[in-house]
């Protein structure tokens, strides 16, 4: 079985300070992870993905990830937090033997105070 | 940049009515997916679709619920006879592969509610 868990329902930053959005993970085999960011009336958009290459991963707007197997976790985090940056994030995990299926966890929304 | 669309953004319709959800998903992927949201809930597999065929489908998705490629761009989910239970946001999603590193590239949603 998978399933992600994220740790906090809603997060709040001031502007130009650092994000850590927190996510641990549970799997059976090795997993892909994913960081979703959805914007309000928006669709689910691609933030960075884990898939066993390297353990720290760029993605977009300059958020990373770091893949911590000892302590299964995948944090997001970004250095200084934009007011574009206020959305729903979603932490989301798929495993070898459930090929297509995605497990979501329950999303954190990240609110940024100017 | 493609992207996956969805129509119609909010659909409302009556208990035991048939409500059909489309989705048009990149061009040139091969593997598509139904998701939904209940409101305050996670977002949940229901099905993936694959070469015409179900792939992969979850307990959520029983009989009242079957999914179409009825065209070379359109990817159809249809709930034959809603409950007030299906309300829901439905995303559509697309890969060009099906493994379980490839990136699912999802729509916008559609809202269902059930009156």
């Amino acid at each position: 079985a998978q399933s992600v868990t994220q740790l906090d329902s809603h997060v709040s930053v001031s502007e130009g300070t650092p994000v850590l959005l927190r996510c641990n993970y549970s799997s059976s085999y090795s997993p892909s992870l994913f960081w979703y960011v959805q914007h309000p009336n928006k669709g689910l958009q691609l933030l960075l993905k884990y898939t066993s290459a390297a353990t720290l991963v760029k993605g977009i707007n300059g958020f990373e990830a770091e893949f911590k197997k000892s302590e299964t976790s995948f944090h997001l985090t970004k250095p200084s937090a934009h007011m574009s940056d206020a959305a729903e994030y979603f932490c989301v995990v798929s495993t070898r033997n459930l090929n297509e299926k995605l497990t979501f966890g329950t999303g954190t929304r990240l609110t940024i105070i100017p | 940049e493609p992207e996956v669309t969805q129509t119609p953004s909010h659909q409302v319709t009556q208990m035991g009515q048939e409500v059909i959800l489309r989705c048009v998903p990149i061009s040139n992927h091969l593997y598509f997916y139904w998701y939904r949201q209940i409101l305050g809930q996670k977002v949940e597999f229901l099905v993936s679709f694959y070469n015409n065929e179900i792939s992969e489908k979850s307990e959520i998705f029983d009989d009242q619920f079957s999914v179409e490629r009825p065209d070379g761009s359109n990817f159809t989910l249809k709930i034959r006879s809603t409950k007030l239970e299906d309300s829901a946001m439905y995303f559509c999603a697309s890969s060009v592969a099906g493994s379980y590193t490839d990136t699912q590239y999802f729509g916008p949603g559609t809202r269902l509610t059930v009156l």
